[in-house]
């Protein structure tokens, strides 16, 4: 069965630090790797989207890293702010089956403290 | 601006009745979705639709259902046959079957 962990399941840190969250996934073969962000009680919202082939991509403060050798991705937050208070999803897409083959993982709580 | 609109945000059900939740989006996408997430799980499929007046069941389809007589519309209905309803719905629409996702602001079901 496919699966997508992520470590820690919360994190706590102060604001301006650095973090970095973990995904590992049994998916395989993949189309793509996901994160989304969610905001308490709102929709994940998209952060990142790599495909097997790429090894990194960047959306502002927020870099992905995939190692598809390993099955491992991690999401790196620079330069912490309050405002990246919320869970971070990691979503592995299989390269077969259809939408029923999305596998989410459980998300990482992360609090940002001033 | 395009998006995808969930109503309403806040929904209470009593016992035994059945409720609709709403999911309209204006991207002129093919697909769409509805989620369940209950708190530290991962969000699990309910039902998609790839096209007009089809869909299939996702992973815990029993006690719900729905329709899409259009593009722009995927309507969750809760039944009295799911006996702990109580959760956070997400709907999400996508261009293709799996490519690209955009989520709703989610409605969140209490039964009282």
């Amino acid at each position: 069965k496919n699966q997508v962990e992520q470590s820690p399941q919360s994190l706590i840190i102060l604001e301006g630090k650095n973090c970095t969250l973990q995904c590992n996934y049994t998916v395989s073969p993949f189309s793509n790797l996901r994160w989304y962000k969610q905001d308490t009680g709102r929709g994940p919202v998209s952060l990142t989207i790599m495909t097997f082939s790429e090894n990194t991509k960047s959306n502002g403060r927020y870099t992905a890293t995939l190692d598809a050798d390993t099955k491992q991705s991690s999401l790196h937050i620079t330069a912490s702010q309050l405002s990246d208070s919320a869970s971070y999803i990691c979503v592995v897409r299989p390269s077969e089956g259809g939408a029923d083959g999305l596998t989410f993982g459980k998300g990482t709580h992360l609090i940002i403290q001033p | 601006d395009g998006g995808i609109t969930q109503s309403p945000k806040y929904l209470f059900r009593k016992e035994g009745q059945n409720v609709t939740l709403s999911c309209e989006q204006n991207l002129n996408h093919d697909a769409m979705y509805w989620y369940r997430q209950d708190p530290g799980q991962g969000l699990r499929l309910i039902y998609y639709s790839q096209i007009v007046n089809d869909f299939q069941k996702g992973d815990i389809a029993e006690g719900y259902s729905v329709s899409r007589e259009k593009k722009e519309s995927f309507p969750l209905t809760v039944t009295s046959a799911q006996k702990n309803p109580t959760a956070f719905y997400l709907c999400a629409s996508s261009i293709a079957d799996g490519h690209g996702y955009t989520f709703g602001s989610g409605t969140r079901l209490t039964v009282v």
